[in-house]
């Protein structure tokens, strides 16, 4: 059972379009991590949120943490083929075990 | 300013062997994590050495070790290999212990086991 879950699994759209990506658990997360991971590289990150309710903007890319620090999101407006890649959240519980929580993944690919 | 750099990028091995995956942290930093992500999962921890002592260790079995160096760099050694160990194993390096700063990952090795 992985304790986040990424959804949808898969998303293949149009450059141009909007799109949100969710990653979610029954577990409270003392911050939580959005990377990008692209074939044959290791993820690279792309934002850390450690408020509930906590809100971050990168460019195009808009990053919220769930009031209750259970759940994030990541949209992405005007999505374009650069953004082609697997993003992958991950949870800090905070209890000191140095044990990073990563989701499922969301593989996105933009076509041009 | 160097990355974090890792050793070899692909290998094969059989059922039974035994396996030792390098990791050369970024410069300054003095904590290294291990993950395994098999084909198509998010990176699963392994565990972290901070300052050559390990410092947490995920759900994997003792045949996983480790060791870091007094220059920071790390080993990943996995003896009596399993067809499931096939998998890229990365390593993060980060200038301090914990998660809530960022890691800094390689591009993997990438390890198929037969």
């Amino acid at each position: 059972t992985q304790l986040l879950e990424q959804s949808p699994q898969f998303l293949s759209i149009q450059e141009g379009e909007n799109l949100t990506v969710y990653c979610n658990s029954s577990s409270v997360f003392s911050s939580l991590q959005w990377y990008r991971q692209e074939p044959g590289e290791g993820p690279v990150l792309l934002v850390t949120v450690v408020t509930g309710g906590e809100v971050k903007k990168l460019k195009r890319l808009t990053f919220q943490f769930g009031d209750a620090r259970k759940d994030s999101s990541l949209h992405i407006t005007a999505a374009q083929p650069g953004d082609t890649g697997l993003y992958l959240c991950a949870g800090d519980m905070g209890t000191g075990a140095n044990n990073l929580f990563f989701g499922t993944g969301t593989r996105l690919t933009v076509i041009p | 300013e160097t990355g974090v750099t890792q050793s070899p990028t692909h290998l094969i091995k059989t059922r039974g062997q035994q396996v030792t995956l390098r990791c050369s942290s970024q410069s300054g930093h003095n904590t290294v994590s291990w993950y395994q992500q098999a084909l198509g999962q998010g990176p699963q921890f392994i565990f972290q050495y901070y300052r050559e002592e390990e410092n947490g260790r995920g759900n994997f079995p003792p045949r996983f070790s480790g060791l870091q160096f007094p220059n920071y760099s790390s080993e990943l050694n996995v003896n009596a290999l399993e067809l499931d160990d096939s998998a890229l194993y990365l390593c993060a390096s980060s200038p301090r212990r914990g998660h809530t700063g960022e890691l800094f990952f390689g591009e993997g090795s990438r390890l198929t086991v037969l």
